[in-house]
């Protein structure tokens, strides 16, 4: 079975600073997806950038941006120039590519972020 | 993406009883999901709501407990059955986007269970 681990429960960044958050992952499968989403205290999960395995370019999405490390199972999400509204739990989470009934998202135990001003 | 809405998106219930929680989607979508997010954790899939036919439980959870309805491809319900306070959770619906690959989710339900 897929687990998703996230080893640092809090952290914190100034506003306009910048942050990296730490997701590690275990698997057997060669392809899968890998995502980042983000819940504020409003508690919508929205999602914040999404990485395919078999691409080898880490996904970007305006201030955001991944580090995917393949080999190392490593995916982790770079904030650049913080916001107040980047504040949030955020979740990483473990899909696999096959289909059928196996589109279940596998969650890390979340990192609460802090942005101070 | 698709526009997710939940009803109720809050209530307080006493053990014993059932909640029906509602999904609708704006647009028709193959793959419908229902997660659970107890207090201070991650979410945890209940099972994946097919429409046509039975829902798919993950281990874990079963239908006399948490029996969900698709009657079409735009709406789903889960019902939680015989309530107790372990119950209490924010309980959320997904949908699988057209692409197969992004699930976009609904505002939550949070439920307390006295």
């Amino acid at each position: 079975a897929q687990t998703v681990t996230q080893s640092q429960p809090e952290m914190s960044v100034q506003e306009a600073e910048t942050v990296t958050l730490s997701c590690t992952y275990d698997t057997s499968e060669s392809d899968y997806y890998l995502f980042w989403y983000k819940q504020p205290p409003s508690r919508q999960m929205i999602l914040v950038i999404r990485q395919e395995a078999y691409k080898q370019q880490n996904a970007t999405e305006n201030r955001f941006s991944v580090n995917f490390q393949k080999a190392a199972k490593s995916f982790s999400l770079k904030i650049s120039d913080s916001q107040l509204g980047d504040a949030a739990m955020y979740f990483c989470a473990y899909r696999s590519h096959s289909g059928g009934s196996n589109y279940k998202l596998t969650f890390g135990k979340g990192t609460l972020l802090t942005v101070n001003p | 993406s698709a526009v997710i809405s939940q009803k109720p998106s809050r209530d307080i219930c006493q053990r014993g009883t059932s909640l029906t929680i509602q999904c609708q989607v704006d647009s028709q979508v193959t793959m419908m999901f229902w997660y659970r997010q107890q207090p201070g954790q991650s979410l945890t899939l209940i099972a994946t709501a097919n429409q046509g036919s039975e829902a798919t439980y993950e281990s874990g959870f079963v239908i006399d407990k948490f029996p969900i309805s698709r009657p079409n491809l735009t709406f789903s319900t889960l019902t939680v059955s015989n309530m107790s306070p372990e119950d209490s959770s924010i309980y959320l619906c997904s949908v699988l986007a057209d692409n197969q690959e992004t699930q976009y989710f609904g505002p939550g339900t949070r439920l307390l269970v006295l």
